[in-house]
């Protein structure tokens, strides 16, 4: 089982709206609606942003947003402000062996 | 507040085992619903699930490690803990504890983490 893949790094101006990719298979982000996101600043452990493609966690900004269409599943983040400037993660439940899979990362820079 | 805390040795020789233990405070290793996993992430890379355990029993991993690791979970201290035998340099990473929301197999989102801890593999 690879990683989901997702671009190596987004960028956008404070203000925009920007999106992530998470390309998956049909074994996983196609099949099932399970994918979630999280945000990890530098030296910090992740933070959890969306769950079951859609779900935001309390305490998480309604600027963060997810979809999914087919193999791929998105994370959008509207009004793009200076702290959002991380590395992404999605992951997935995979109906493989490896069971839960996490996407390449995405760096996201704010101009 | 649900908290977790990674411990154990920073340094390992190749070739021996890496052991690190995760202590959970502000909640019960045994509440229904959740397994308790190990996600490490090598300097500068992305993210990669060890593997997962439900507190009774129930354990997956990530065929990648080829049976290297093992986790188990000591409910009278509230603890699970990672093994991680025959490491070489590209075992050196961050190690994060972590809970996961037990909707399918081995866990489906990760809703707490450990702040982390670096293990170095020295030759």
């Amino acid at each position: 089982q690879s990683a989901l893949t997702q671009p190596a790094s987004v960028s956008g101006s404070p203000g925009q709206s920007i999106a992530i990719s998470c390309t998956g298979t049909s074994s996983d982000v196609g099949t099932y609606d399970y994918v979630s996101w999280y945000q990890q600043h530098p030296g910090k452990a992740p933070k959890l942003m969306i769950y079951e493609v859609t779900n935001r966690p309390s305490g998480v900004s309604n600027r963060f947003s997810g979809s999914k269409s087919g193999n791929t599943a998105s994370l959008t983040i509207s009004g793009l402000q200076a702290e959002d400037e991380a590395d992404y993660y999605c992951s997935s439940y995979t109906s493989s062996s490896t069971f839960f899979v996490f996407g390449t990362g995405t760096k996201v820079t704010v101009l | 507040q649900l908290q977790l805390q990674e411990s154990g040795p920073g340094l390992v020789k190749a070739s021996e085992t890496l052991s690190l233990t995760c202590t959970v405070s502000g909640g019960s290793i045994t509440s229904s619903g959740y397994y308790w996993g190990w996600i490490r992430q090598p300097p500068g890379k992305g993210l990669e699930w060890i593997g997962s355990i439900y507190h009774s029993g129930g354990t997956y991993y990530n065929p990648s490690l080829k049976s290297r690791a093992t986790i188990f979970v000591d409910t009278s201290k509230n603890q699970f803990s990672l093994k991680l035998s025959s490491v070489t340099a590209a075992d050196t990473a961050v190690y994060y504890c972590a809970r996961l929301a037990a909707i399918t197999l081995a866990g489906t989102w990760i809703d707490y983490w450990g702040q982390g801890t670096l293990v170095t593999v020295s030759s």
